[in-house]
């Protein structure tokens, strides 16, 4: 299994610029999420979904948009990047297991995607 | 203030140490507590995951809550260079959600 794949692994963009970044899983996981990482400020949620064709808010969502048509596949998209976007973005999938009576969701990472944009 | 805090390091120990890594947190409504280790220039991955107070051990890491004080800690016994990595804390109130809050993370460098 190749988990939770990313494409591209880096991207430079210019201001206003639009792209796409594509997040794949192959573990059947209902859940998807992406988020985006800076340095002193963690894991930030962007977009996620629950399921193939629903999609939800997070913390971040301004300026990114996203789609689930297949459910191992989960789209982002910057429709006019700005340089505040430039950042790690990662892409997690997750299930829900149970340890003992107590459920849990864990979450799997992607190996993440370098963006820049001047 | 940030819901979760952590210490962002960076934290340089020897071989062999006991390493304490922790976080805060302000929200009492959390219950589920996690601990992730990403290396450089890769994914975060799942170490531990704990519910409520208490203690959980999972060979050379032990995972602890204390929700009363609302500070969680990761120990790692023996350390190790190939534990040289960032840890991040991450909590979420209930099992229902989706959303859990992940502290900014601590750098960590054991050396041989």
């Amino acid at each position: 299994n190749a988990g939770v794949t990313q494409t591209p692994k880096f991207r430079v963009l210019k201001t206003g610029q639009s792209m796409t970044l594509l997040c794949a899983q192959d573990m059947n996981h209902e859940y998807m999420y992406w988020y985006r990482q800076d340095p002193g400020m963690g894991l930030r949620l962007i977009h996620y979904s629950v399921g193939e064709g629903t999609t939800a808010k997070g913390e971040v969502p301004d300026g990114y948009n996203v789609s689930r048509l297949k459910k191992q596949n989960f789209l982002l998209g910057l429709e006019s990047a700005a340089p505040s976007q430039t950042s790690v973005y990662f892409c997690a999938s997750s299930y829900w297991g149970t340890s003992g009576r107590v459920a849990y969701n864990e979450q799997f990472f992607g190996p993440g995607t370098r963006l820049t944009v001047l | 203030q940030k819901e979760v805090e952590q210490d962002p390091g960076p934290l340089s120990v020897p071989e062999g140490a006991i390493v304490s890594l922790n976080c805060t947190y302000s929200n009492s409504a959390f219950q589920y507590f996690m601990w992730y280790r990403q290396y450089s220039r890769k994914g975060p991955e799942l170490l531990m995951y704990t519910y409520s107070s208490g203690n959980k051990e999972d060979g050379r890491f032990t995972a602890q809550v204390d929700k009363s004080s609302k500070y969680i800690s990761l120990f790692i016994r023996d350390s190790q260079p190939s534990d040289s990595a960032t840890y991040l804390c991450a909590m979420t109130p209930t099992s229902g959600t989706y959303k859990y809050i992940f502290g900014t993370g601590t750098r960590l460098k054991v050396l041989a």
